[in-house]
């Protein structure tokens, strides 16, 4: 089945910095990739999301890269804000099947 | 956007017991989901549901484990004998529309089950 890996688990950057988190993904099949992000307490929260037809899509701050050929993909948040300080999700579904794997999470902290 | 809602928001059963988590799930969405997260953890998938049936389970949704529809419209998620180790947040999630697949999975709130 799907495996999702997600690298780093904690990321400290400096307000107005940029922010990268990868994901990689083991089943070729895979066609949907969504991001989360959970504060504490709270429910997972959609924030992106990006399907295998396109490489890249962004919208404001937030975007999203994918390559297909390596299986991975990225999350790239600019100009960061204390308020983006969460934990972030990567996962992946598609193929046989339509239920979302997720990665591990990363704990971004922005230090105003 | 509706959003799917779930009760209680909080469980605190002992070990042993039976639990019951309910969802109120969007209409006209037709693919249905649980999930797990142990805190400080990722987001486990346990089981999903598909057209009044079970489409899909892991291996964490053992014989203890149920889902069920008992009004044809709310869905419950049964822990027969809960464990310490199903202490956890436990969340419901739908995905929008009748052309669901590979769509965006909106979760609810959350109930969380302490068994002690």
């Amino acid at each position: 089945g799907e495996n999702v890996e997600q690298h780093p688990s904690t990321l400290s950057v400096q307000e107005g910095d940029s922010a990268v988190i990868k994901c990689t993904y083991s089943d070729s099949a895979s066609n949907y990739f969504p991001w989360y992000k959970q504060e504490l307490g709270k429910r997972p929260q959609l924030i992106i999301d990006i399907r295998s037809n396109v490489g890249e899509k962004k919208d404001q701050r937030i975007a999203v890269t994918l390559n297909k050929t390596a299986k991975h993909f990225s999350l790239h948040i600019t100009e960061t804000q204390p308020e983006d300080s969460a934990v972030y999700f990567c996962a992946a579904s598609g193929g046989a099947t339509n239920k979302l794997i997720f990665g591990t999470g990363t704990l971004l902290a922005v230090q105003p | 956007e509706p959003e799917v809602t779930q009760t209680p928001s909080h469980q605190v059963t002992q070990m042993g017991q039976e639990v019951i988590l309910r969802c109120v799930p969007i209409s006209n969405h037709l693919y249905f989901y649980w999930y797990r997260q142990i805190l400080g953890q990722k987001v486990e998938f346990l089981v999903s549901f598909y057209n009044n049936e079970i489409s899909e389970k892991s291996e964490i949704f053992d014989d203890q484990f149920s889902v069920e529809r008992p009004d044809g419209s709310n869905f419950t998620l049964k822990i027969r004998s809960t464990k310490l180790e199903d202490s956890a947040m436990y969340f419901c999630a739908q995905q929008g529309g009748r052309s669901s697949y590979n769509s965006p999975l909106h979760f609810g709130n959350g109930t969380r089950l302490t068994v002690t």
